[in-house]
């Protein structure tokens, strides 16, 4: 069975402030992907990123960051100087690849609602 | 590239009532679609999926059931609902399965 962990409920940042979201998950698939979505107050998901469990390489794009650390399991994700609009819900996500190559829809953490304030 | 249209984007049932909520896709052919629910305060669960007309995959056992009568369109129902089916529910497609969701606008539903 999978599972993602977002243990962070609820931050709270003042802007210009870095932060870091955590995700850790369980699996015991030796190929899977993980995700991240944002979830503005609209309701919304917007794709952020997919990572191939393949590939641990850190990936950087303007002020988002990702740390995929397949030794223990976790995906983080870091604001850097953080901005009013980037306040939403962030959700982490794993998807299950089965023998067929395929997956079976993903599974996703609780969230971490983040709150930037100015 | 792909656009969900899910509707209605609010709905208000009594307990007992049926439901269908809609979801098209355009932009694309033969997609994989799935419907996922956010509880308050709880994660994005996976109820269903499809990857053909026709075919469709139960994550959850629930009074819900979701159907693909056409290749773009993906029905979620209930003959009954209940207080605990009360969520935020999103549609979601993507052409392969390992590549990004692309969601759809969700729909609050809030069974009274």
């Amino acid at each position: 069975a999978q599972k993602v962990t977002q243990a962070q409920t609820e931050i709270s940042v003042v802007e210009k402030e870095d932060v870091t979201l955590d995700c850790v998950y369980e699996t015991r698939d030796t190929t899977y992907y993980l995700f991240w979505y944002k979830q503005p107050p609209s309701g919304e998901l917007v794709f952020l990123i997919r990572r191939n469990s393949f590939d641990e390489q850190n990936e950087i794009s303007g002020r988002y960051s990702w740390n995929f650390q397949k030794s223990t399991s976790s995906f983080n994700f870091t604001i850097t100087a953080s901005q009013v609009v980037d306040s939403a819900v962030y959700f982490c996500a794993l998807a299950h690849v089965n023998s067929g190559g395929g997956a079976d829809g993903l599974t996703f953490g609780k969230g971490t609602h983040l709150i930037i304030q100015p | 590239s792909q656009t969900i249209h899910q509707w209605p984007a609010t709905l208000v049932q009594p307990v007992g009532s049926p439901l269908s909520l809609e979801c098209t896709v355009e932009g694309t052919s033969n997609p994989n679609l799935y419907w996922y629910r956010q509880a308050a305060g709880r994660g994005l669960q996976l109820l269903f999926y499809s990857v053909g007309i026709g075919q469709i995959s139960s994550e959850v056992p629930q009074n819900l059931s979701a159907s693909r009568p056409q290749d773009r369109q993906f029905i979620l129902s209930s003959k009954k609902l209940l207080l605990s089916d009360s969520g935020f529910y999103l549609c979601a497609c993507n052409r392969d399965s390992r590549e990004k969701l692309f969601f759809g606008s969700g729909t609050q539903l809030s069974v009274l």
